[in-house]
């Protein structure tokens, strides 16, 4: 399978704990993002990368948030010090930049967390 | 206040009807309007990629439309099957990574 990956698919955690997710893109993709979604609302977009540089935040991303791309493949998102307002659908999305008028996401499976 | 507004917010429609999904749009500059497929539980799939000078674009039994003088767009989906149930989300592009999501319509298709 040569599609977007992320793991873990599920994330049970207490309130105050840090998680970190992964996310594969597609292997020629160069651009990977992040977003969140909560229930019954369309995803929001948290930062985007392209290879390893982080070039856009969200107002979104607090200072509990924290993204990495460090070769340009995988990334990961912690959250650090989780809170119940956290919970939600944690999306990836990678793209090939070969046209600027288009820029074709395609998105993982996400990861579903759950702040107790 | 979200530039993206769909409606209805959910439909339930018969295995083998026909329904259409609206999309009004406020967002600018705008590059390209897309329609994904989201399954419960699954991240989104493209069905549709429209640009300025696009007014309808099909892929198999889904056809999407475009009126970028009024930013309205709507989605058709013909002979609907019960793994047409999903979230249908409109998402209008202001250039690149700039992507503005509606919250979606769930559709549910009942035999």
């Amino acid at each position: 399978d040569t599609g977007v990956s992320q793991d873990p698919r599920h994330k049970i955690t207490k309130r105050g704990q840090n998680v970190t997710f992964r996310c594969d893109p597609i292997s020629e993709h160069n651009r990977l993002y992040w977003y969140r979604q909560t229930l019954g609302q369309g995803p929001e977009f948290l930062t985007y990368f392209q290879n390893e540089a982080q070039l856009e935040k969200s107002r979104l991303l607090s200072d509990r948030f924290s993204a990495e791309r460090p070769k340009g493949s995988f990334s990961t998102l912690e959250i650090q010090r989780t809170e119940q307002g956290d919970s939600a659908m944690y999306l990836c999305a990678s793209s090939r930049t070969i046209d600027t008028m288009i820029d074709e996401q395609f998105f993982g499976p996400g990861t579903r967390l759950t702040v107790l | 206040k979200n530039q993206v507004e769909q409606s209805p917010q959910s439909l339930i429609i018969l295995e083998g009807k026909n329904c259409t999904l609206q999309c009004n749009y406020t967002v600018s500059p705008f590059s390209n309007l897309r329609w994904y497929k989201q399954d419960t539980g699954r991240g989104p799939v493209s069905l549709t990629i429209m640009t300025f000078s696009e007014n309808t674009k099909s892929n198999g039994r889904y056809t999407a439309t475009l009126d970028a003088d009024t930013k309205q767009s709507s989605l058709h989906i013909t002979a609907s099957q019960l793994s047409d149930s999903a979230s249908y989300i409109c998402v209008v592009s202001r250039g690149n990574n700039d992507m503005r999501f509606g919250a979606g319509t769930r559709l549910t298709v009942k035999p």
